[in-house]
């Protein structure tokens, strides 16, 4: 049961230019959205997120969208680097009313910025 | 910077052995969790732990998983009697505020022979 879908396995963008992440999920009850980032052997590291009462949240480099109708998110990172090169986790939450933070995450998607 | 440790990085276990990993979360976070990933799958949720308690477990999170914060400082995930099916990649996270931001240690990986 997929609630949380990255479609695209993979993504290569040159560098300088805009690589688009994207992610659907299938949960109504979903109600705060992030990204993770994970190099090999390490942790996934948080990116940004984004609460269901916006549809945009930026920080620098990095943007999350969010499409509440279309149930569907994506992170924008422009300039791309070649040190963004990594996997690129979409993660979702409900709003269980505390702090308690059971994520979904999808598959996550093998982003390459080519020099 | 203030981060998740997690040891052993790597354990390798006969099937049937009782395995226990180890997590320091960051110091002023409250709430402790651990996922697992298995090899070419997704992050998967096992249980989270605040208050001394489970306050929601998985289905993977069976009655052959346990988790524990001995002292004040680690949370510990102990598998009864390793399946083969348990060898992945277990992370430890933290968090201590209402964000959702999740911290993550480097990860321990279990291999069940």
């Amino acid at each position: 049961d997929q609630q949380v879908k990255q479609n695209s396995p993979s993504l290569s963008v040159q560098e300088g230019r805009i690589s688009i992440l994207n992610c659907d999920y299938t949960n109504s009850m979903f109600d705060y959205f992030l990204w993770y980032k994970k190099y090999p052997a390490e942790g996934p590291t948080f990116l940004i997120s984004i609460s269901s009462i916006k549809d945009k949240n930026e920080d620098g480099r990095f943007t999350v969208f969010l499409n509440k109708s279309a149930k569907h998110l994506s992170l924008h990172i422009v300039p791309s680097q070649p040190g963004d090169s990594a996997v690129y986790f979409c993660a979702a939450s409900p709003n269980s009313g505390g702090s308690n933070y059971k994520l979904t995450f999808g598959k996550g998607t093998l982003l390459t910025v080519n020099p | 910077e203030p981060e998740v440790t997690q040891t052993p990085s790597h354990q390798v276990t006969q099937m049937g052995q009782e395995v226990i990993l180890r997590c320091v979360p960051i110091s002023n976070h409250l709430y402790f969790y651990w996922y697992r990933q298995i090899l070419g799958q997704k992050v998967e949720f096992l249980v989270s732990f605040y208050n001394n308690e489970i306050s929601e477990k998985s289905e993977i999170f069976d009655d052959q998983f346990s988790v524990e914060r001995p002292d004040g400082s680690n949370f510990t995930l102990k598998i009864r009697s390793t399946k083969l099916e348990d060898s992945a990649m277990y992370f430890c996270a933290s968090s201590g505020d209402t964000t959702g931001e999740l911290f993550f240690g480097e990860g321990s990986r279990l291999t069940v022979l």
